[in-house]
């Protein structure tokens, strides 16, 4: 267990809403990640962060953004959420436990777009 | 940026027998090789890695091993049993961490019958 918190689990919500979603880690990591996973694409990094408002892109950011105001948050924002965004986002950060950094992930947000 | 195809999409087995999942990545970059099990509705769990300075690691009936001249990786289930059953995906990347995080396949569902 790396002490990751998703909110929310679920949720639904109408197109070209906001949406924010929240990962909440208690062991001080510095770096963090946002990942999407959906079905023939695997899982696949949207945004990260390696310290307090430090952000970069991944593979997929078009749509999303970040912020990190605080070492244990890392905050995911659909600006205006599509259809095309309905996945599971997952939330992520590297620990490195003597041998080197390991990934390790949350447990999910699933969220709908009608 | 790093390429990673995983094969078979599909995997059934009788319980008892030996299950194996390959994986082929792009960058002669990468030199970390973790692989994740994901059971329904939860987050990706890491069950074994292997990083570039080593060909092969056991962990129990979980094994990996690691070819960087072909640039392929295998994970190795011996003595299936039904609690095997799930998603796996395999991914690559630079020491597990930092910028651009993890690499992943598309997934093999794993299928053991009883």
């Amino acid at each position: 267990d790396a002490g990751i918190t998703q909110s929310p689990r679920h949720k639904v919500t109408e197109t070209g809403t906001p949406v924010t979603l929240r990962c909440h880690q208690t062991e001080n990591h510095r770096y963090m990640y946002w990942y999407r996973q959906d079905p023939g694409h695997g899982l696949r990094l949207i945004h990260y962060s390696y310290g307090v408002k430090d952000t970069d892109k991944g593979e997929v950011s078009d749509g999303y953004s970040v912020s990190r105001s605080k070492t244990e948050d890392f905050l995911l924002t659909l600006e205006s959420a599509t259809s095309s965004q309905t996945s599971v986002y997952f939330c992520a950060i590297s620990e490195n436990r003597g041998s080197g950094n390991t990934i390790y992930f949350g447990e999910g947000s699933w969220l709908t777009v009608v | 940026g790093e390429n990673v195809e995983q094969h078979p999409s599909t995997l059934s087995v009788q319980e008892g027998d030996s299950a194996v999942i390959k994986c082929t990545y792009s960058d002669s970059a990468s030199n970390y090789f973790p692989w994740y099990k994901q059971e329904l509705g939860k987050g990706p769990q890491l069950i074994i890695d292997i990083r570039s300075n080593v060909g092969e690691k056991k962990d129990q009936r979980i094994a990996v091993t690691l070819n960087k001249t072909a640039k392929h990786f295998s994970l190795h289930i011996t003595e299936t049993q039904p609690e095997d059953s799930a998603v796996y995906f395999c991914a690559a990347g630079d020491s597990g961490g930092g910028a651009d995080g993890l690499t992943f396949g598309k997934g093999t569902h794993l299928i053991i019958q009883p």
